[in-house]
């Protein structure tokens, strides 16, 4: 079993902050990351996959970043609004392997 | 409509009981995944399966069963229920070749609560 961490497991933030969380994961044998977005009372969608070293993936206030070298990606939030309090999901894909191992999640909470 | 449903949404059962949760999904994919998950512990895969012959089983199969009755239905029992088992339950479907490196795409959720 995959250890994948995300810290911190829950972040509360005023509306206009910008924040940032991070997904460690083993470094050895990456195949890809995903990040998901779960919505209190919906299914996890997701944001993005990660793929490549030095990989960095925007939609819209949200960005991600990836270094495969030393096992981590980030996900940042510029301008927090109260629609992005939400848990937000790592999941790995190790090569070989189609089977995500997912994190335990960092719940966002944003104030307005 | 969705491209994922689950039934029953929510379910209280007793200890002992025979649970069947059920998916659908009309994506046309062939991978499908049953998750629970429980409060601070993330999403733990149960099974999953890669066609209608192919059952796997995940991180915590135990106390669970599945039934792969076509390409578009994929079902998780419990044998007998136990408390433990009260979770979220999630199911997923997902096709490598054309979206993204096995994106999962979720159901909305069953909300089991067995006492």
């Amino acid at each position: 079993i995959l250890n994948v961490e995300q810290s911190p497991q829950s972040l509360h933030v005023q509306e206009g902050d910008s924040t940032n969380f991070t997904c460690s994961f083993p470094s050895s044998n990456f195949y890809a990351l995903h990040w998901y977005r779960w919505e209190t009372a919906k299914s996890p969608e997701a944001l993005f996959v990660m793929t490549l070293n030095g990989d960095e993936k925007k939609k819209g206030r949200i960005s991600a970043t990836l270094n495969t070298k030393e096992g981590y990606s980030y996900l940042y939030i510029k301008g927090s609004q109260p629609e992005d309090s939400a848990t937000y999901l790592c999941a790995l894909l190790s090569g070989g392997s189609y089977i995500p191992t997912f994190g335990r999640g960092t719940s966002l909470i944003v104030h307005p | 409509d969705a491209d994922v449903t689950q039934t029953p949404r929510n379910r209280i059962t007793k200890t002992g009981k025979r649970i069947m949760l059920e998916c659908s999904q009309t994506k046309g994919h062939d991978r499908m995944y049953w998750y629970r998950q429980d409060p601070g512990l993330g999403l733990r895969l149960i099974y999953y399966s890669f066609d209608v012959k192919d059952i796997n089983k995940g991180e915590i199969s135990d106390g669970y069963s599945v039934s792969r009755q076509a390409q578009a239905k994929f079902s998780l029992s419990l044998e007998s229920a136990i408390p433990n088992q009260t979770a979220l339950y999630f199911c997923a479907t997902s096709d490598p070749g054309t979206s993204g490196y096995n994106e999962q795409f979720f159901g909305p959720g069953t909300r089991l609560t067995v006492l």
